[in-house]
């Protein structure tokens, strides 16, 4: 069981570069949140999604982008990649509100 | 947003001590959840809290949910260096959708 595979692990960008981090879960969950890690800091919220077709932003939107076109996929976007974008990020589904998330591996992201 | 306020920010203790973390709020929490983070790794569900006043054990945990649903508490019992990690509280935001994360304690248990 796959549960949620994040794609790249490692990633170095450069600055005003684009990527789109990919995120897939196969337990069939209607909820999907990305979230960014700073060093020593807890998950700060990007953006999340309650089903196919549906997202919202989360507490720290800003420079990202995301979509939802099945319930699988939640793709994240980095349309101008800058410094401050410099993190871990993390993919995580859940089957409802309140149920346990399940996370990825996470992609370390580097913008030099 | 609901902001969650974890202390201690870190810990250092000896194999064999006892410790208790905690998770605050000025909101109440309608659930809230602690999850264990080790290094390289997506967190990981320990326990959901529910109902206020709700305490639930672990092995060697213990979480309370205060009885206003205001706060919550780890306690862990005589570490062991496998407890080692970044203990994060989570709780739903006030639309209900949104699972936000307090800023961790990180816990490191010396044999």
């Amino acid at each position: 069981n796959a549960g949620v595979t994040q794609t790249p692990k490692f990633r170095i960008l450069k600055i005003g570069q684009s990527m789109t981090l990919q995120c897939t879960q196969d337990m069939n969950h209607n909820y999907m949140y990305w979230y960014r890690q700073d060093p020593g800091m807890g998950l700060k919220l990007i953006y999340y999604s309650v089903g196919a077709g549906i997202t919202d932003k989360g507490e720290v939107p800003n420079g990202y982008n995301v979509s939802r076109s099945t319930t699988e996929d939640f793709p994240l976007r980095l349309e101008l990649a800058a410094p401050s974008q410099t993190s871990v990020y993390f993919c995580a589904s859940s089957p409802d509100p309140i149920g346990e998330a399940f996370f990825g591996q996470g992609t370390r992201l580097t913008v030099v | 947003t609901q902001l969650l306020e974890q202390s201690p920010q870190f810990l250092s203790i000896q194999e064999g001590e006892n410790l208790t973390v905690y998770c605050n709020s000025s909101s109440v929490f309608s659930s809230l959840q602690w999850y264990r983070q080790e290094p390289g790794e997506g967190p990981v569900l320990l326990v959901t809290v529910v109902t206020g006043g709700e305490v639930k054990k672990l092995k060697r945990l213990t979480f309370q949910f205060g009885d206003a649903r205001k706060d919550s508490s780890l306690h862990i019992t005589a570490a062991q260096p496998g407890d080692t990690g970044l203990y994060l509280c989570a709780s739903l935001g006030n639309a209900g959708n949104m699972l936000t994360f307090g800023g961790g304690t990180r816990l490191m248990v010396k044999p």
